[in-house]
């Protein structure tokens, strides 16, 4: 199964500063996902952007996907302390209901 | 609330038993999953079942044992064969809709052997 595939891995930053996170996925798909993780509790579904999207925008997230590369990115603008947390991104392939799942991205930001 | 409920949080096992995580789903999803989550690793599908009825492995299955009798219940039994049980569990469960499919999880199960 396709793996999407997150860096860099982990990601300290400052209040206020913004967090960009990237993942790479080898086959074709249908859409690109993100989830958030925190320490010792389930993910949390954030954003979803279609394999015909380029941008797509929710809060302070902005996520890009740019299939001829088969990546995405994560932006996390101003970010809080309650923004740390672990980011997955995940694929859904054509005609498949199994999301397969990066690594994640451990973000940890400094008050 | 609509939601995924699993449990126990933390179960212990010792060595040669086999032990059951419930999970539970009140979203009336079809599709439910099992995630076996490693300390600091990425997420690694374990069985997943389409519809009451009907499971397929996924990519870690040995080991593992399900059942799928009813739509809301999806319980994941680790048996003895399971050599390195030890790990974090995550039951999810699947909304189908027109702008993709969404994946709903549990608070997860932490089994540690002693």
């Amino acid at each position: 199964s396709q793996q999407g595939e997150e860096d860099p891995q982990a990601l300290s930053i400052q209040e206020g500063e913004n967090a960009t996170m990237n993942c790479s996925y080898k086959t074709s798909i249908n859409n690109l996902q993100w989830y958030r993780q925190n320490s010792g509790r389930g993910l949390v579904h954030l954003i979803l952007i279609r394999s015909n999207e380029r941008e797509k925008h929710s809060g302070r997230l902005r996520v890009t996907l740019d299939t001829s590369k088969k990546s995405s990115s994560l932006l996390i603008t101003a970010s809080r302390a309650a923004d740390t947390a672990s980011y997955f991104c995940a694929t859904d392939a054509e005609g498949n209901n199994r999301l397969a799942f990066g690594k994640g991205n451990q973000v940890v930001v400094i008050p | 609330d609509g939601g995924i409920t699993q449990s126990p949080k933390y179960l212990f096992r010792k060595e040669g038993q086999n032990v059951t995580l419930s999970c539970e789903q009140n979203l009336n999803h079809d599709a439910m999953y099992w995630y076996r989550q490693d300390p600091g690793q990425g997420l690694r599908l374990i069985y997943y079942s389409q519809i009451v009825n009907d499971f397929q492995k996924g990519d870690i299955a040995e080991g593992y044992s399900v059942s799928r009798e009813k739509k809301e219940s999806f319980p994941l039994t680790v048996t003895s064969a399971q050599k390195n049980p030890t790990a974090f569990y995550l039951c999810a469960s699947l909304r189908t809709g027109r702008s993709g499919n969404t994946i709903y999880f549990g608070e997860g199960s932490w089994l540690t052997v002693v």
